[in-house]
This record gives C-alpha cells, structure tokens and sequence, in this order.
C-alpha cells in the first residue's frame, strides 16, 4: 500500500514563474491537505481538498491555488513566484483521526 | 497569540535520560491532538496519538489536559536515534492541522 506520494521532490524556479506540485493520498483517503513549511518553521496550512473542492483555506493569498482530481490526487499551483515561496511544500491526506505526509518537495525561487 | 506554543529549545541531554517537551494551544474547541518527529529536511512523521487518559507507546508518553490547553511528551532512556525536531499538533475542524513550530532534541553521547 503506497503512502502518500509528492512529485517533484526538489524544484528550482525563478522569480515571476509559476508551478505546479502534485500528490497521490495515502488509499482510502478523499481528503488533501497542503502545507508549506519555511526553514525553521511549522508547516503552516495553505489549504485543503475534499469532494474536488476546496473546503478550507489559510492564510495565503490567491496566487496559491489548487485542484483535486476525480481520483483524490491533488495538484498545488503557485503563480509570479516571490523569493519568499522557498520552502518545503508538504502534502497530507488525512481520515478522521490521523494524517500522514509526503515526502514534500522543496522549491527554490532564485 | 500563535495557535500552538512550544519551547524551540534546543534540548541538549545524554543518553539515557528523560526529557519532557511541552505544548499549548488556544483553540478550545480543537477535535485531536497528536505529536510528529520530523528529521533534518525530512517530512513529518506520525510519533503518536494524545488522549486525555494518557497514553504510552514504549519510551513515550503523552498526556493531554483540555481544561489547560495543555500537551505534554515525555522521553525515557533518550536514544541517540531520539535526536529530532519534535512538532505539536492539533487538529481542528475539518481535518486542518496546526502545528507548533517544533521543539529540537540532541541527544548526545
């Protein structure tokens, strides 16, 4: 039983580009979550997916976006990225009462 | 206020004592609660589960005081493998998590 798989795991863009991240839920998960986390810091809640749609939404602003698919696996896009977007990106699926990781992917905007 | 609070540390110990890591956090009305390992540039990994009864798996032990916001994990007999950055982490609605920003343990020979 695969876990929860990220792709890329490292990424290298320049300022004003846009990407895309993707991830396949642990199976049996409908739900997806993606965090981004700074050096340093906690993962810090972008948004999460359910039903193909967005349920719930941080702090971010809206060049954060994203999708899920028919087949619960879900796609993170981020467009005119900022120097400030490097991190680690880190996708969750989740049931009711646990939640488990990615491997993440880490982006670097130079 | 951030939504959940942890000592940074860093916690420098030897092998084989006890540590404990503490956490709080502000939203009463949080539905889970859990503690993740999460190594160097690595992704988080579920350690365990909190519940108010306590619970214990091996050399860990977690505790949860819901009237004080409160968390607690304790080490026994730290290994060196032990040497991580330890995340708190409340689930809220809808299966959002929150995490503290993470309490980093040495263990050192």
């Amino acid at each position: 039983d695969a876990g929860v798989t990220q792709s890329p795991t490292h990424l290298i863009k320049t300022r004003g580009q846009q990407v895309t991240l993707r991830c396949s839920p642990k199976s049996g998960h409908d739900t997806v979550s993606w965090y981004q986390q700074a050096l340093g810091q906690g993962p810090q809640f972008i948004f999460q997916y359910y039903e193909e749609e967005e349920r719930q939404r941080g702090n971010f602003p809206d060049r954060f976006s994203g999708h899920q698919f028919p087949n619960y696996s879900s796609e993170l896009n981020v467009n005119a990225l900022l120097l400030g977007d490097s991190a680690l990106y880190l996708c969750a699926s989740s049931s009711q009462t646990e939640a488990f990781f990615g491997q993440g992917t880490r982006l670097t905007v130079v | 206020r951030k939504e959940v609070e942890q000592d940074p540390g860093p916690f420098n110990v030897p092998e084989g004592a006890t540590v404990a890591f503490n956490c709080t956090y502000s939203n009463s009305a949080s539905q889970s609660f859990f503690w993740y390992r999460q190594d160097c540039r690595k992704e988080p990994k579920l350690l365990m589960s909190v519940y108010s009864s306590g619970n214990e798996d091996g050399r860990f032990t977690a505790q949860l005081n819901r009237a004080s916001q409160y968390i607690s994990l304790l080490i026994r007999d730290s290994k060196l493998s032990d040497s991580a950055t330890y995340l708190c982490v409340v689930m809220e609605y809808g299966n959002k998590l929150v995490f503290g920003a993470g309490t980093i343990l040495r263990v050192k020979s």
